[in-house]
Formats: C-alpha cells, sequence, structure tokens
C-alpha cells in the first residue's frame, strides 16, 4: 500500500524565510503532485513531477526518484503563503491520488 | 464551465438521512474522482469515473455509498443513513489527462 508522509506539519516562518516541506512515498510513482489548500476547502495544483525539478515564481519543486522524495520550497516567503500545502502521489499515469495530510504554513508579516 | 463546481457547498443532515451531493465537471474531461477529506487531514479517495463507467470504488468506505455518472458528466455521491463519521468535505476533481482539477468541495455536517 503506498504511503505519503509530510513533515512538518506545521510551520511558522517571518516574511522573507526560505521554506522548505517534505514529503516522501513508499511505492514507485508515474507522478508527484504538490497541491495548495486555502481555508474553504478549495485546492490548486501548484506542480505535476516526475523527475528532477520545476519552478514556478518564487516556487520551487524537486523530486528523487530513487530515494523516493520530494521538496517543496519557497523563496522570499509572504503572509499570502499561508496555507495548508499537500503532497500527493499518483502510481500509474491518471490514477488515483494518495495523499499526505498536509503541511499547515503560517507567515508572519 | 470554468471550472468543476460541486453543490451545495454546505449540508447539515440529521443522522439517519440520506443525502446526494453534486459534482459537475470540467466539459470534456472523462475522468472523475471523488476525495473525502476529514478535518485536519489529507483526502482519501473514494471512487472513480472514466466516462460513465466506475472503475474503481474501493475507497467507499461502506455500503451506504454510492455514486453515479450516468451520462459521463455530472456525477453525484450518495450516503445513505448518514452517520457522525460521515462528517467531512467531499471533494469531486477531474482530469483530462492526469493534472487533476478540484471543485470547492461540499462539507457534510451530521448531527
Amino acid at each position: 500500500k503506498n504511503e505519503v508522509e509530510q513533515s512538518p506539519q506545521n510551520l511558522t516562518a517571518q516574511e522573507g524565510e526560505f521554506i522548505t516541506i517534505n514529503c516522501s512515498y513508499s511505492v514507485g510513482i508515474s507522478a508527484l503532485h504538490w497541491l495548495q489548500q486555502h481555508p474553504g476547502g478549495g485546492i490548486v495544483s501548484l506542480f505535476m513531477l516526475s523527475s528532477g525539478k520545476k519552478k514556478h515564481g518564487r516556487l520551487i519543486a524537486t523530486i528523487n526518484i530513487q530515494e523516493k522524495h520530494s521538496s517543496l520550497h519557497i523563496t522570499a516567503s509572504h503572509p499570502r503563503d499561508s496555507a495548508v500545502y499537500i503532497c500527493a502521489s499518483e502510481e500509474t499515469s491518471g490514477s488515483r491520488l494518495t495523499f499526505g495530510e498536509g503541511t499547515q504554513l503560517t507567515v508572519n508579516p | 464551465g470554468a471550472g468543476v463546481s460541486q453543490s451545495p457547498r454546505y449540508k447539515v443532515a440529521k443522522r439517519g438521512q440520506d443525502v446526494a451531493l453534486r459534482c459537475d465537471p470540467i466539459s470534456g474531461h472523462v475522468s472523475l474522482f471523488w476525495y473525502q477529506q476529514a478535518l485536519g487531514q489529507g483526502p482519501e479517495f473514494l471512487t472513480y469515473f472514466q466516462n460513465e463507467a466506475q472503475l474503481d470504488k474501493s475507497g467507499l468506505p461502506s455500503d451506504r455509498f454510492f455514486a453515479e455518472r450516468p451520462e459521463g458528466s455530472v456525477s453525484t455521491l450518495k450516503i445513505q443513513r448518514t452517520q457522525q463519521e460521515d462528517s467531512a468535505v467531499y471533494l469531486c476533481a477531474s482530469s483530462f489527462y492526469n493534472e487533476q482539477f478540484f471543485g470547492p468541495g461540499t462539507r457534510l455536517t451530521v448531527l
């Protein structure tokens, strides 16, 4: 059974700090997703990656397939980055997602 | 529509009541997923459709849960004889290839 674990569960940072959220998974996958969830429930896809590294603005996602590990980095964090960040694995292309429990990020001004 | 929509957004049910939750996927999206998210947890898979075919229902927690997508578009998740443990946010997602687009969810509270 695929298990996805995230750390930390909660993270508080000061505006401007560099943030890292980690994700590990237990079985081979076709893709790893990073998602953002704001209060009220809406989930937005940030990244979908199967190898290497992707960058979008201040967000960077990396994955190490051999170690079954991915990280999400936020550079120059801002209070508007405060949200729950969730990683999810996709075992085969187009299949269901298995989610981690999420990381609650709070960025203070 | 522009995105995935779900209705109602909030539902309060008395224990034992039946509820029906609706999902309108993005037009043309073949795949549709239902997930259940308990408070403070990550979402968990319930069931998956490809067009009108329900290909995987292994995540449905009991036979009180039933989902359908009769014309390969709109989907309904029905919960019979609701219990307090059914209280959660029910999320629907649709995809054309492998990126899933999520609806806002329906928050179900069973009293």
